[in-house]
């Protein structure tokens, strides 16, 4: 069984530009969360894909978008970069989309996004 | 609303006990436990569900308390590798679509 993974490991972009952060999810798994975690804060939603659509969104800008593909990973697609942007980005798949509460979520190891 | 989590930071001996305790102003669906050391990806730990019971395995237990939408997390006779950020995550009852919000964490630091 292959867990989560996430690419790239790390990412320095300049204020303004646009980033696009990828994650495989877990086999078996039809449901992928974003989340953005700031130094010594704990993971925040970003949203949901749930069988390649849009399902459930946290307090992000639009600029925050992304897509889930048929083989159920994911992107994530930031744009206009802001230097509060920077943070560590986590995927997590998990089974049952609108049920997650019932799922346990399976992180990867993350994307380390710095904002110059 | 972000569950509040407590204490904020916690250092003990190996061998001693930790309780960490994760409260919502909202009533909860559920409460998911994680825990994260540093440079890794947040571990799952355990899920308790609303009107279910008490959880653990090992040394590791966990409580919800609906009625004060509180839960805890026991760590018994704590190893070194229980060391890390520990995160709750809650899943209210009346907005499925807030998903899980977590809580901004306990840091555990077990002692030799």
């Amino acid at each position: 069984e292959t867990g989560v993974t996430q690419s790239p490991t790390h990412l320095i972009k300049t204020r303004g530009q646009q980033v696009t952060l990828r994650c495989s999810s877990q086999s078996g798994h039809n449901t992928v969360s974003w989340y953005q975690q700031a130094l010594g804060q704990g993971p925040q939603f970003i949203f949901q894909y749930y069988r390649e659509e849009e399902n459930g969104r946290g307090n992000f800008p639009p600029r925050f978008s992304g897509l889930q593909f048929p083989n159920y990973s994911s992107e994530l697609n930031v744009n206009a970069l802001e230097l509060d942007d920077s943070a560590l980005y986590l995927c997590a798949s998990s089974f049952g989309g609108r049920a997650l509460g019932d799922n346990e979520q399976f992180f990867g190891p993350g994307t380390r996004l710095t904002v110059l | 609303q972000q569950p509040v989590q407590s204490p904020q930071a916690v250092i003990l001996r190996e061998g001693e006990d930790a309780v960490i305790n994760c409260s919502s102003s909202k009533a909860l669906y559920s409460v998911h436990w994680y825990r994260q050391k540093h440079g890794e990806a947040p571990v799952f730990l355990m899920i308790l569900l609303k009107g279910g019971e008490q959880k653990g395995h090992e040394k590791i237990s966990a409580s919800f308390n609906e009625k004060k939408q509180q839960s805890s997390l026991y760590l018994t006779a704590s190893q070194l590798s229980y060391s890390g950020t520990y995160f709750c995550g809650t899943e209210s009852i009346m907005n499925r679509d807030d998903k899980i919000i977590f809580g901004k964490g306990t840091r555990l630091h077990i002692l030799p």
